[in-house]
C-alpha cells in the first residue's frame, strides 16, 4: 500500500529541546517537500529536496533543518532556534519537482 | 511575484445547492493548476491537475475547468460529506516549489 506516513501523530516538546518530525514515502518519488500550516495563514514551505542528497530552503527555513540520505526519507528537525514551532507540519512528495504533491497525515507540534 | 488567491474564504450550503469556488492565479508560464481536499486534522488529499486553458476534470460531484487566469471548482448538488477545505496550488513560475492558496472552506448543511 503506497503513500506517505508522518509519524507521530502529535508531539510534545519543552521550550529549548529540538525534535525531528518522521517522514517516510514507498511511492518512489524524487521529490520531498516540508510545508507548515498555521490557521488562516496556509501552507508555507519549509524545505524541499529534488534528489538524494540535495535539499533548498523553502520560505520559512529559519530554525529548521533536514536531511535527504536515502530516496524514501525526508527528515525535519525543529530546533530552539525556532521562535514559534507551535503548528501542524505536513510532509508531501511528488515524482518529479513541480508535479502535483501527494502529503502525509501531518504532525502536531505543541511546544510546551 | 507568483500569487494564487483563493475565493471566498468560506462558503455554507444547503445540501443540494451547487455553486463554485474559485482560484485564481498569477504564476507566469503555468505548468498546472492542482486541487485538493483538506479534513480537519488531516492531510490534503489530491483531486484533480489542470494544464491548459479549456481542460476539465471531475469527479462525482466536483469539476474543476481552468482558464488563462483562473480556476473554478465546481460543486454540483452537494452532501455533508463534501464539507472540507478546498486548496489550489501551482509551481511557482521558474521554480519547482508549489504555491498554495489559503483555501475555501465549504460546509454543506443537511
Amino acid at each position: 500500500d503506497g503513500g506517505i506516513t508522518q509519524s507521530p501523530k502529535y508531539l510534545f516538546r519543552k521550550e529549548g529541546q529540538n525534535v525531528t518530525l518522521s517522514c517516510e514515502q514507498n511511492l518512489n518519488h524524487d521529490a520531498m517537500y516540508w510545508y507548515r500550516q498555521d490557521p488562516g495563514q496556509g501552507l508555507r514551505l519549509i524545505y524541499y529536496s529534488q534528489i538524494v542528497n540535495d535539499f533548498q530552503k523553502g520560505d520559512i527555513a529559519e530554525g529548521y533543518s533536514v536531511s535527504r540520505e536515502k530516496k524514501e526519507s525526508f527528515p525535519l528537525t525543529v530546533t530552539s532556534a525556532q521562535k514559534n514551532p507551535t503548528a501542524f507540519y505536513l510532509c508531501a512528495s511528488s515524482i518529479i519537482p513541480g508535479t502535483e504533491a501527494f502529503f502525509g497525515q501531518g504532525t502536531r507540534l505543541t511546544v510546551v | 511575484e507568483d500569487q494564487v488567491t483563493q475565493s471566498p474564504e468560506a462558503l455554507r450550503l444547503q445540501e443540494g445547492e451547487s455553486s463554485s469556488l474559485n482560484c485564481s492565479y498569477t504564476v507566469s508560464g503555468l505548468r498546472g493548476l492542482f486541487w485538493y481536499r483538506q479534513d480537519p486534522g488531516k492531510g490534503p488529499e489530491f483531486l484533480f491537475t489542470l494544464y491548459s486553458a479549456g481542460e476539465e476534470k471531475e469527479k462525482e460531484r466536483l469539476k474543476a475547468t481552468l482558464t488563462k487566469k483562473e480556476s473554478f471548482l465546481h460543486i454540483t448538488a452537494p452532501k455533508p460529506e463534501d464539507s472540507a477545505t478546498y486548496l489550489c496550488a501551482a509551481p511557482q513560475g521558474g521554480s519547482e516549489k508549489l504555491v498554495f492558496g489559503k483555501g475555501t472552506k465549504l460546509t454543506v448543511n443537511p
